[in-house]
């Protein structure tokens, strides 16, 4: 089983302001096949990255994913004041799927 | 437009059997190749992915939760189902099923809780 560790926890920015997102990875995901997705309180996961680098339908320019092998990284451009969420990675390489324990983005 | 909608029984006595349908509408699960799946997420917590099926059946389970886990499919009411014996607490969670699992989780259906307790 591949284990994904996202870092920070919690990151505390305000809008305008950059935030990275980080996601390690226990083995080589292979073909980058990682996703990135946004949940917001109540509400279902919505997928924001898929293969590393590739914004899903809808998604604005300003989200946007990089890395290959272990180590993959979420960039926020600019902050609105709605992409204050819960941010999870997700692999989808190996048999078992397994997500990362999230990293949480708010308000500072 | 694609949409999922969960329904089943939100409260199971432990040991019995949690049950859950996934409704698709908006289009054919039969079609594009998809493979459908189960994911949860226990109050306050992270997910966790359960199983996902193919259309002709073909099903993947989560290792950790094999021995328990059945997802099945019915085309012909363009839906597919979760059951899960044994319950325990532990398995309190808000339930998602989305269309996803040898790609990635693109589209969700909105989540129906469901609590185990006697």
């Amino acid at each position: 089983e591949i284990v994904l560790t996202q870092s920070p926890g919690t990151l505390s920015l305000s809008p305008g302001e950059r935030a990275t997102l980080s996601c390690r990875a226990s083995q080589r995901v292979s073909s980058s096949y990682l996703a990135w997705y946004q949940q917001k309180p109540g509400q279902a996961p919505r997928l924001l990255i898929y293969g590393a680098s590739n914004r899903a339908t809808g998604i604005p320019d300003r989200f946007s994913g990089s890395g290959s092998g272990t180590d993959f990284t979420l960039t926020i451009s600019r902050l609105e004041p709605e992409d204050f969420a819960v941010y999870y990675c997700q692999q989808y390489a190996s048999s078992t799927r397994t997500f990362g324990q999230g990293t949480k983005v708010e308000i500072k | 437009q694609l949409q999922l909608q969960e329904s089943g029984s939100g409260l199971v006595k432990p040991s019995q059997t949690l049950s859950l349908t996934c409704a698709v509408s908006g289009g054919s699960i039969s079609s594009g190749g998809y493979s459908w799946s189960w994911i949860r997420q226990p109050p306050g917590k992270g997910l966790e992915w359960i199983g996902y099926i193919y259309h002709t059946g073909s099903t993947y389970y989560n290792p950790s939760l094999e021995s328990r886990v059945t997802v099945s499919i019915d085309t012909s009411k363009n839906q597919f189902s979760l059951n899960l014996r044994s319950a325990t607490a532990a398995d309190t969670a808000v339930y998602y099923c989305a269309r996803g699992g040898s790609r990635p989780f693109d589209i969700w259906g909105q989540g129906t809780m469901v609590t185990v307790s006697s």
